[in-house]
């Protein structure tokens, strides 16, 4: 069965940093595509990261309201995509999922708090 | 960005009831490729989302074949033929033609 984990939430300061993980399987991981997605409490869904595969060279994208603070990275040998979240804010404050194979999969999501 | 505008944003149904709810996109969806990467899922209270209709008009994978979608250009619809209990939730389109990728502000449907 397919499964998307994620991992590594919680509650920082404003400017601080947090690393989200996301533990795949169940299906080809090195030929999936992979995203972040978020929503603030209440609110609706908001894209936040992709990562390609490796024949389209990792290629990463992001929101802009990220841009230059996220960095999405993965591993095919584990299996595993991760989110380095730095210099957060309080506006950050959201659900992360994790989902992939075109929003086919996803994780049940780790919550971030970034408040003082 | 791509504006995705639903409507309505509330829609309340009985079970058995046909409803349709509309997304309009401030730009074309149809890409270069001459596929449409219009989306619909829906969250149900407390749950991550599920997919049920990708490029425009194609079930997920175990989606129920009451839900149907349509659509081109930007204009798309997103029908129940015949809402049960369990289609309650939030319902949102999704765009991945143009970067960045775009959700509607979503659709919730309450059952009366």
């Amino acid at each position: 069965a397919v499964q998307l984990v994620e991992s590594g939430g919680g509650l920082v300061q404003p400017k601080e940093s947090l690393k989200i993980s996301c533990a795949a399987s169940g299906f080809t991981f090195s030929n999936a595509a992979m995203y972040w997605v978020r929503q603030a409490p209440g609110k609706g869904l908001e894209w936040v990261a992709r990562i390609r595969t490796k024949p389209n060279n990792y290629a990463t994208y992001y929101a802009d309201s990220v841009k230059g603070r996220f960095t999405i990275s993965r591993d095919d040998s584990k299996s595993m995509v991760y989110l380095q979240m730095d210099n957060l804010k309080t506006e950050d404050t959201a659900m992360y999922y994790c989902t992939a194979r075109w929003f086919d999969y996803w994780g049940q999501g780790v919550m971030v708090t970034v408040s003082s | 960005d791509v504006v995705l505008t639903q409507t309505p944003s509330i829609l309340s149904a009985t079970i058995g009831q046909s409803v349709s709810i509309s997304c309009r996109s401030s730009q074309s969806l149809l890409d270069s490729d001459g596929n449409t990467y219009l989306y619909w899922f829906l969250q149900r209270p407390g749950q991550s989302p599920q997919r049920l209709i990708y490029l425009v008009s194609n079930l997920g994978s175990g989606v129920p074949n009451r839900f149907s979608g349509s659509g081109s250009g930007t204009d798309f619809t997103l029908k129940i033929s015949g809402v049960e209990a369990e289609d309650l939730g939030v319902y949102y389109c999704m765009q991945a033609t143009h970067a960045p990728l775009t959700f509607g502000s979503g659709t919730k449907l309450e059952i009366k």
